[in-house]
């Protein structure tokens, strides 16, 4: 049963450019998370995803951006990027049984890491 | 809003110490409680988790008590191992079920070394 993956596991960019990071979400999850994790800090929360609708958004400008697809898998966007971009991009997977009112933990890939020069 | 601290590290320790990482929060409501793990070049895994006052999480040989009081979730272990070695990060969440659960608060992380 193949977890959450991601790619591309590292990426190098310049100043100004756009990127695209993707993820699939584990089997049977239906959620998609994103969270950026500059180096020495924990990560913070960009965006939840759930029903191809983005449900939650962190403090994140409007270059951030994502979309989620019919089988769940999930993009992130990242216009005009920045040198301060340059991080650890994890994405988080889980489910949400109806019903219950009891969600599945939360699952991360082992994340996209970009750097920006 | 809500924040986590954790005790400023690295945290150096030998096989068969002690271990206590210190975790305090400020959140809005009633949070649940997490603590994640991160070993080098892969994504966190949950370690253990509390969902209200006075719960104790336990996972691994690792425990964490909630203190609604002290507003603190600290971890410990009480004989650590070279593979525990790691970075922990203390995190919450203050909205019960829905979409809001994916939506955690982290603390800056801990780096934890055990030598032989």
């Amino acid at each position: 049963d193949a977890g959450v993956t991601q790619s591309p596991t590292h990426l190098i960019k310049t100043r100004g450019q756009q990127v695209t990071l993707r993820c699939s979400p584990k089997s049977g999850h239906d959620t998609v998370s994103w969270y950026q994790q500059a180096l020495g800090q924990g990560p913070q929360f960009i965006f939840q995803y759930y029903e191809e609708e983005e449900r939650q958004r962190g403090n994140f400008p409007d270059r951030f951006s994502g979309h989620q697809f019919p089988n769940y898998s999930s993009e992130l966007n990242v216009n005009a990027l920045l040198l301060g971009d340059s991080a650890l991009y994890l994405c988080a997977s889980s489910s949400i049984p109806s019903g219950t009112g009891y969600n599945s933990p939360l699952h991360f890939g082992n994340g996209t890491r970009l750097t920006v020069t | 809003g809500n924040s986590v601290t954790q005790m400023e590290g690295p945290v150096t320790l030998s096989e068969e110490a002690f271990l206590t990482i210190n975790c305090t929060y400020t959140a809005t409501g009633y949070p649940s409680l997490f603590w994640y793990v991160q070993y080098p070049g892969e994504g966190l895994q949950l370690l253990l988790k509390a969902t209200k006052a006075d719960d104790k999480g336990s996972n691994k040989g690792f425990e964490a008590t909630y203190r609604k009081e002290t507003t603190s979730f600290h971890l410990e272990k009480g004989s650590v191992q070279v593979s525990d070695s790691a970075v922990y990060f203390c995190a919450l969440n203050t909205n019960a079920g829905g979409t809001s659960y994916g939506k955690l608060t982290f603390g800056q992380g801990t780096i934890l070394t055990v030598h032989p």
